[in-house]
């Protein structure tokens, strides 16, 4: 239980394009969502967090009109790159958590998007 | 301070040992500890949460927490080459009301 899937799982796109990530819960239902950046051989850091039916809350520093954040259904958030420039080029992780099934804030992650932006 | 630190490593095991890996966290009312592991180009995966203190006992790994101190570790018997990985300790802290994680220690488990 607790899987959690990614699309893509990498991406190529041009400098002023815009991506969008999925990530989806398979066998439960998140509550919570995370996106979570990392550059290499970094840590993780987190980006913004997403409650299915409101807006996200972003991190200091992490500018949320450019990091389009859609938590539509208790299965999917989206996180959408606008205007992606090469510094943008990073490997792109969500997590999701549930009280319910997976105890208290635990977080199960998706693999992984990475996004190389020419 | 940091809210959760971890050493870097590169922490160096033979294979078959007890690797310890140690994490320290700043907000007293911290609730909820987890270890994830990190293998190289891909996303953490969950080994252990904790909630109390004391011992949680999984398989070959051991994770304890000390809340007085504000220490939890992660132990590893019977070292193999497939725990070389990066693990990340991650704590939920109601103070900041979110899970914060360390920057990770890198073990390296040699055959």
């Amino acid at each position: 239980g607790a899987v959690v899937s990614q699309h893509p799982s990498w991406v190529i796109c041009k400098s002023g394009t815009s991506v969008k990530i999925e990530c989806r819960s398979l066998d439960f239902q998140a509550t919570t969502m995370f996106w979570y950046r990392q550059f290499p051989k970094q840590s993780l850091m987190l980006m913004a967090t997403s409650n299915e039916g409101s807006k996200a809350t972003y991190e200091q520093g992490v500018e949320k009109d450019k990091f389009l954040i859609n938590h539509a259904s208790l299965t999917l958030s989206t996180l959408t790159v606008t205007s992606a420039h090469p510094e943008d080029s990073s490997f792109y992780i969500c997590s999701a958590s549930t009280r319910v099934l997976a105890g208290v804030n635990e977080q199960f992650f998706g693999p992984g998007t990475r996004l190389t932006v020419l | 301070q940091k809210e959760v630190e971890q050493n870097s490593g590169p922490l160096s095991v033979p294979e078959g040992a007890i690797a310890s890996l140690n994490c320290t966290y700043s907000d007293r009312v911290s609730q909820s500890f987890f270890w994830y592991r990190q293998y190289s180009g891909k996303s953490p995966e969950l080994i252990m949460s904790i909630y109390s203190n004391g011992d949680k006992e999984d398989g070959r790994f051991t994770a304890q927490l000390n809340k007085a101190s504000q220490y939890v570790s992660l132990l590893i018997r019977d070292s193999q080459p497939s725990d070389s990985a990066t693990y990340l300790c991650a704590v939920y802290s109601g103070g900041y009301q979110k899970v914060t994680f360390g920057t990770g220690t890198k073990l390296q488990v040699i055959p």
